[in-house]
């Protein structure tokens, strides 16, 4: 079993939709988790972080960390075309970058 | 943040041969990491690239197939060595900057191998 399951889609919906994406994962330990955004041919980005469990919100992006259920989930309000992307969960025991797991990656497309 | 330049960005190679990619970054970092991407599959750390001693290996890479360099704070080098077609990949160079909750990891554009 992986540490880290994310469905990897591709996901496809429609201009100013609510998309959710979600990873789960075996390691009770993880204390920090993340969301990085890599767009075709780039490297990956950080989008958000959230340190143990709860929600954290930027503009449109929600992240919400369930550490009893060991679930965590990206929701993205008003999606837009710019938001098509390849989304990777990651996790850590540590704030720092040593072990860091990453996810798949769940390819989104937002359809204008 | 940081600016993270990758050399070569793609190359198409023939098995047994080998490769060298280089990373450059815009400032003095002192973690630096170099990644692996094959399709479908999630960021596997191959190694941290340490400044003036032996790179740490993860479990399941060695020195001898990804030999790294890391001779100032700012440059770093990955040779990928005696390729074959399992080495085909995307390889991510990626250093830490430490922020007042966290480190963010901020990744290169990466380069992307095709071995025939």
């Amino acid at each position: 079993q992986k540490e880290v399951e994310q469905d990897p889609g591709p996901l496809s919906v429609p201009e100013g939709a609510i998309v959710s994406l979600n990873c789960t994962y075996s390691n009770s330990a993880f204390q920090y988790f993340m969301w990085y955004r890599q767009y075709s041919r780039k490297g990956p980005e950080l989008l958000m972080y959230t340190y143990s469990s709860g929600n954290k919100e930027d503009g449109r992006f929600t992240a919400q960390v369930d550490k009893s259920s060991k679930y965590i989930s990206l929701f993205i309000r008003d999606s837009q075309p710019s938001d098509s992307a390849t989304y990777l969960c990651a996790m850590s025991r540590y704030s720092s970058a040593s072990k860091i797991i990453f996810g798949s990656g769940t390819r989104l497309s937002i359809r204008p | 943040s940081a600016v993270i330049s990758q050399k070569p960005s793609r190359d198409i190679c023939q098995r047994g041969t080998s490769l060298t990619i280089q990373c450059q970054v815009d400032s003095q970092v002192t973690m630096m990491f170099w990644y692996r991407q094959q399709p479908g599959q999630s960021l596997t750390l191959i190694a941290t690239a340490n400044q003036g001693s032996e790179a740490t290996y993860e479990s399941g890479f060695v020195i001898d197939k990804f030999p790294i360099s890391r001779p100032n704070l700012t440059f770093s080098t990955l040779t990928v060595s005696n390729m074959s077609p399992e080495d085909s990949s995307i390889y991510l160079c990626s250093v830490l900057k430490t922020g007042r909750d966290t480190g963010e990891l901020f990744f290169g554009e990466g380069s992307r191998l095709t071995v025939l």
